[in-house]
């Protein structure tokens, strides 16, 4: 079947420090986007990158479709991006329209002063 | 511009009880989706629609019905709630007709349900 696969499953970083996280996707996609969901469960749009590259202050992302995955960069970890980054695709179009995300598992990262 | 919101927040059932999440978005998108999230997971799609007075079944559709009578709203209904129904619901939106190429969703806070 379809796939989404996160990785690392788990990340602790000192403060400061930077980190990439990755997602593979086994079938062509229409849309990839990245989320981070915080401690509190709320889930906050990062990025919506079907192809290339994107930055937004400390994070920037970067999908290679033809290779099929895509990476986030954290730079200068806060104790503030602590919590669950999940990578999700839209490999279908729904009946009639509107897309299907399927997400990864998620990497869940740990910020320590 | 309050973008997704979902009621209530957080509430706790009896089996065989039910209820409905509500859903509301003040972005005038087509798309409205309803996903549930358990432990260590990512979310799955329930149900979506694509427009007013329009439902279709997603991934995991079983003991769910919903309902979209207006374009902003989209209701979730358990007619009969069972344990295995305790999650954390997510209501998502996408696409306006004024961007048709443009198909991000944007994710209310969730409602965090628990059926005894």
């Amino acid at each position: 079947g379809i796939q989404v696969e996160q990785s690392p499953p788990d990340l602790i970083l000192q403060e400061g420090a930077n980190s990439t996280l990755r997602c593979n996707f086994s079938d062509s996609v229409n849309n990839l986007q990245w989320f981070h969901q915080n401690p509190w469960g709320q889930l906050i749009n990062l990025f919506y990158i079907p192809s290339g590259t994107k930055q937004n202050g400390r994070l920037s992302a970067t999908t290679v479709a033809t290779e099929r995955y895509s990476l986030l960069y954290i730079s200068s970890s806060q104790t503030t991006d602590s919590g669950v980054y999940f990578c999700a695709v839209d490999f279908y179009i729904l009946t009639g329209g509107g897309n299907k995300l399927t997400f990864g598992t998620g990497t869940q990262l740990k910020v320590e002063l | 511009n309050a973008g997704v919101t979902q009621t209530p927040k957080f509430r706790v059932l009896k089996t065989g009880q039910s209820m409905t999440l509500l859903c509301a978005q003040d972005m005038n998108h087509e798309y409205m989706y309803w996903y549930r999230q358990d432990p260590g997971m990512g979310l799955r799609l329930i149900h979506y629609s694509v427009g007013e007075g329009t439902t279709a079944k997603g991934e995991v559709p079983d003991g769910y019905n919903v309902s979209r009578l207006k374009k902003q709203n989209f209701l979730l209904g358990l007619e009969s709630a069972a344990p295995s129904q305790t999650s954390v619901y997510f209501c998502a939106s996408s696409y306006s007709m004024d961007n048709p190429s443009y198909n991000e969703q944007f994710f209310g806070p969730g409602t965090r349900l628990t059926v005894l």
